[in-house]
């Protein structure tokens, strides 16, 4: 079956510029998009269509594609950023849903 | 504003059935894709299924199909899954979402805070 791959933590000092990755053989194909979940929340969409920003989402959210890895990146990194990040796309036929494991960022 | 608020989860013991609902508000739910998500306890998120809007289409991820079944009932503006013959591994918060389709994918615009599905005996 087809998986997204994402580096399970990430760590950042506040101000510092934070990268998540996320790697998948359909990503040249198939749009993806980044929830960030805080504890005990549900999931809120923060990239879509690879660099598009959701509305109410801070300008130091962004994303970029480059072959099949996808990147958020997050410019200043702030203490309330702390949180799991998850990307998203779609196998091949764009038939299955597919999400990354998550990545914890935690800032210093 | 969107709302979608889950209802129906609770203990239920292996094999065991459950049904779950998801009452939409805020926007025109026949117009829109809807799905279930889960996050077991602790770990990341899983989609299960997705239903197009007029409930003609629905996929399944490998691990609950045969078991689940997702419907919706759009007088109602309400998305179901019931779940038969559950196992331990199906304990999980289940989310509701509503997708939108941007050419052959979907993203989660909208989500429920969650109902918790306990499979124990």
């Amino acid at each position: 079956s087809y998986e997204l791959t994402q580096p399970p933590s990430v760590s950042v000092s506040p101000g510092q510029t934070a990268r998540i990755t996320c790697s998948g053989d359909a990503l040249p194909k198939q749009y993806a998009y980044w929830y960030h979940q805080k504890p005990g929340q549900a999931p809120v969409l923060v990239i879509f269509k690879d660099t598009e920003r959701s509305s109410g989402i801070p300008d130091r959210f962004s994303g970029s594609s480059s072959g099949t890895t996808v990147t958020l990146t997050i410019s200043g990194v702030q203490a309330e950023d702390e949180a799991d990040y998850y990307c998203q796309s779609a196998d091949s036929s764009g038939t299955y849903v597919v999400f990354g494991g998550g990545t914890k960022l935690t800032v210093l | 504003q969107v709302q979608l608020v889950e209802s129906g989860g609770g203990l239920v013991r292996p094999g065991g059935s459950l049904r779950l609902s998801c009452a939409a508000s805020g926007f025109i739910f026949s117009d829109y894709y809807m799905s279930w998500i889960r996050q077991a306890p602790g770990k990341g998120l899983e989609w299960v299924s997705y239903i197009s809007g007029p409930g003609s289409i629905s996929y399944y991820a490998d691990s609950v199909k045969g078991r689940f079944t997702i419907s919706r009932d759009n007088a109602k503006n309400s998305l179901y899954l019931q779940m038969n013959s559950l196992r331990a591994e199906d304990t999980a918060v289940y989310y509701c979402a509503s997708l939108r389709t941007y050419s052959s994918s979907h993203s989660g615009d909208y989500w429920g805070r969650g109902t918790l599905v306990t499979v124990s005996s």
